[in-house]
């Protein structure tokens, strides 16, 4: 079992639709939480980190359930732009940095 | 300011030759970390340094695989005898601090490898 797992997807959503995306972290250790986001053969970016209040950034919000070891990312009015992979990063307090395989979007017109 | 920059942006190599990535970190950043990432597939980590020491190495995938760092700024990974399967991305970050919650990481542009 990998150490985070998300969503495989693909999704496909046309623009305005509400997407929310998953991921599970195995490590207990685990002290913090980030969403990152890659577009195609870029490097990834931050997106936002994760508050164990949940967080939201304009239209995105993000949530932690430390009981459940599970992190998700909601997006609400879906824009074009907002097409890309989407990372799930935990870091233990030792540095270690562990990425989820990603989750992809796809925002049709 | 000036982001993380990593060189060569493209490597072009033959089997069994050996490589040398560099990643220059974001001045003042004290940890820096190396991922590497195959056409399609996720990130994978392979290591990083808190200033010039490595507490976890055990991302590295064989003995072929090395980084060094000197102080708190350029950073090699190094592969000796590359494989086909070594061809991937090779991604660097850097960030401000090491400490819960404030280790944000910035990405270079990556190091395309190719082995022939």
């Amino acid at each position: 079992r990998k150490e985070v797992e998300q969503d495989p997807g693909p999704f496909n959503v046309p623009e305005g639709a509400t997407v929310a995306f998953n991921c599970t972290y195995s490590n207990s250790a685990s002290q913090s939480f980030f969403w990152y986001r890659q577009d195609c053969r870029k490097e990834p970016k931050l997106l936002m980190s994760v508050y164990s209040s949940g967080n939201e950034d304009g239209r995105f919000t993000a949530q932690l359930n430390r009981a459940s070891q599970y992190i998700s990312l909601l997006i609400r009015d879906s824009k074009l732009s907002d097409s890309a992979t989407y990372l799930c990063v935990v870091n233990t307090n030792a540095g270690k940095s562990t990425f989820g395989d990603g989750t992809t979007l796809t925002v049709k017109p | 300011g000036a982001g993380v920059s990593q060189s060569p942006s493209n490597k072009v190599t033959e089997k069994g030759k050996d490589v040398e990535l560099r990643c220059d970190p974001i001045s003042g950043h004290t940890a820096l970390y190396w991922y590497r990432q195959r056409l399609g597939q996720g990130l994978e980590f392979l290591i990083y340094f808190q200033g010039n020491s490595a507490p976890d190495k055990s991302g590295l995938p064989s003995d072929r695989f090395s980084a060094e760092r000197t102080g708190e700024s350029v950073s090699t990974l190094t592969i000796q005898r590359t494989q086909q399967e070594d061809s991937a991305v090779y991604l660097c970050a850097s960030s401000l601090a090491f400490a819960k919650g404030i280790n944000e990481q910035f990405f270079g542009p990556g190091t395309r490898l190719t082995v022939l």
